[in-house]
């Protein structure tokens, strides 16, 4: 079955620290790769996607993802967080044969940027 | 930007009740809406898919006759979790995306405690 890992579960950084929280999937097939946040209290929003091309992605809020096929990876960055950045964030993969739209989110990572 | 909203945001019921969860999409028409539930330190696992006037389809090892979804019109789908019990407790959050465009659009979240 298509698993998607993310390794940690809980980040605690200091502002203007950099970031990276890994992001490995299993499914071997083509497929669409994607970063959502979820801010306290507020529904999950997609911060960036992967589909093809360059496989650096950039997307909202300074955060970017580098896809790296020969290691199912799709890490998620951004080279100075801020306070505002605290969420919780979810890769996620959509199977593009036999997947349908359907996604498969990650266990989450909750980001905690201490002042 | 699309918008979709959940109703209720909370609900407590009483063991052996049955509850029902509204997802409207506001802005757009969703022709396909998805249902997950989220444990706490869990990653968002999907139900069912439901499309517009058709039945539900529901992943492995969901119940379909406990969880039931209907999704009459494009603008509304409804889960009704019957006869709750306390392990249904959770946070259920609903997607919906339109057409053929591959994005999905996310629900705030309902929290159905069953006491």
């Amino acid at each position: 079955a298509q698993s998607v890992s993310q390794h940690n579960h809980h980040v605690i950084l200091s502002e203007a620290a950099s970031l990276e929280l890994g992001c490995n999937y299993s499914y071997g097939g083509t497929v669409n790769l994607f970063w959502y946040v979820q801010y306290p209290g507020q529904h999950l929003q997609l911060l960036l996607k992967y589909f093809s091309g360059d496989p650096l992605v950039k997307g909202i809020k300074g955060f970017e993802a580098e896809f790296i096929k020969s290691k199912f990876s799709f890490n998620l960055r951004k080279p100075s967080v801020q306070w505002s950045d605290t969420a919780e964030y979810f890769c996620a993969v959509r199977r593009l044969t036999g997947g349908g739209n359907k996604l498969t989110f990650g266990t989450g990572t909750q980001l905690k940027v201490e002042l | 930007g699309a918008v979709v909203s959940q109703h209720p945001s909370r609900v407590i019921c009483k063991s052996g009740t049955s509850v029902k969860i509204e997802c409207r999409s506001l802005d757009f028409q969703a022709t396909t809406m998805f249902w997950y539930r989220q444990f706490p330190k869990k990653s968002l696992m999907l139900m069912a898919t439901s499309n517009e006037g058709s039945k539900a389809t529901y992943e492995q090892g969901v119940e379909k006759d406990k969880f039931l979804i209907n999704h009459a019109s494009l603008t509304l789908s409804t889960l009704t979790v019957t006869s709750a019990h306390p392990e249904d407790s959770s946070f259920y959050i609903c997607s919906a995306n339109s057409g053929s465009s591959w994005e999905q659009y996310f629900g705030p979240g309902t929290r159905l405690t069953v006491t």
